[in-house]
């Protein structure tokens, strides 16, 4: 399968700490993408990077890319309460179809 | 923005039940897709549409059927609902013009779920 894995499966930090997630693959990719999930709701994109990308800043957010590894992190900086929520990666190789990991769940504590 | 609606957030139906899940997007994408999520296995998509009467199945298209009649609509039907259907049903959109050779760069934006349960 090609789905992506992220890890950790949970991570509770304090307010104002940093927060990194990773994410790996299996099969070459086009892309790789970030979402958002919070508790009972849809997924929310949150940054995309290209295959021949290796970092990416938005915000908050700086994601990085290594295909040789086949793997990617997310890393929020000084996280808030209100980024506690699943994070997701999603890679696409094959038209259409876009393979989720089984999430990352990050607690801020305040 | 785009917007997203999925017609019921929570379902409660009975096994053999036929369910209809209803998604519409307002913003023309071209692109339809239905995942289910349960805990630990992540988001697996169940079937796709890239066109109006076009459906491709995803990686567990068993047990379910979609409809595409119109651009901004696509129903996902369980023709007979059993206990191991209980899941979030997520769907989601995405334009075609952001598809380049090799595969597509947009994103998916997405519904806020319909979790159904079948008793």
């Amino acid at each position: 399968s090609q789905q992506g894995e992220e890890d950790p499966q949970a991570l509770s930090i304090q307010e104002g700490e940093n927060a990194t997630m990773n994410c790996s693959y299996k099969t070459s990719i086009n892309n790789l993408q970030w979402y958002r999930q919070n508790s009972g709701r849809g997924l929310v994109h949150l940054i995309l990077i290209r295959s021949n990308e290796r970092e990416k800043h938005s915000g908050r957010l700086r994601v990085t890319l290594d295909t040789s590894k086949k793997s990617s992190s997310l890393l929020i900086t000084a996280s808030r309460a209100a980024d506690t929520a699943s994070y997701f990666c999603a890679t696409d190789a094959r038209f259409n179809k876009f393979y989720f990991g089984s999430g990352t769940k990050l607690n801020v504590k305040p | 923005d785009v917007k997203v609606t999925q017609s019921s957030r929570y379902l409660v139906k009975r096994t053999g039940e036929k369910v209809f899940l209803e998604c519409v997007q307002d913003m023309d994408h071209e692109n339809m897709f239905w995942y289910r999520q349960d805990p630990g296995l992540g988001l697996r998509l169940i079937y796709f549409s890239y066109d109006v009467k076009m459906k491709e199945k995803g990686d567990i298209p068993e047990g379910y059927s979609v409809s595409r009649e119109k651009k901004e609509r696509f129903s996902l039907i369980l023709e007979s609902a059993s206990t191991n259907q209980t899941s979030m049903y997520l769907c989601a959109s995405s334009p075609s013009d952001r598809f380049i050779a090799g595969g597509p760069t947009g994103e998916l934006f997405f519904g806020e779920g319909s979790r159904l349960t079948v008793l």
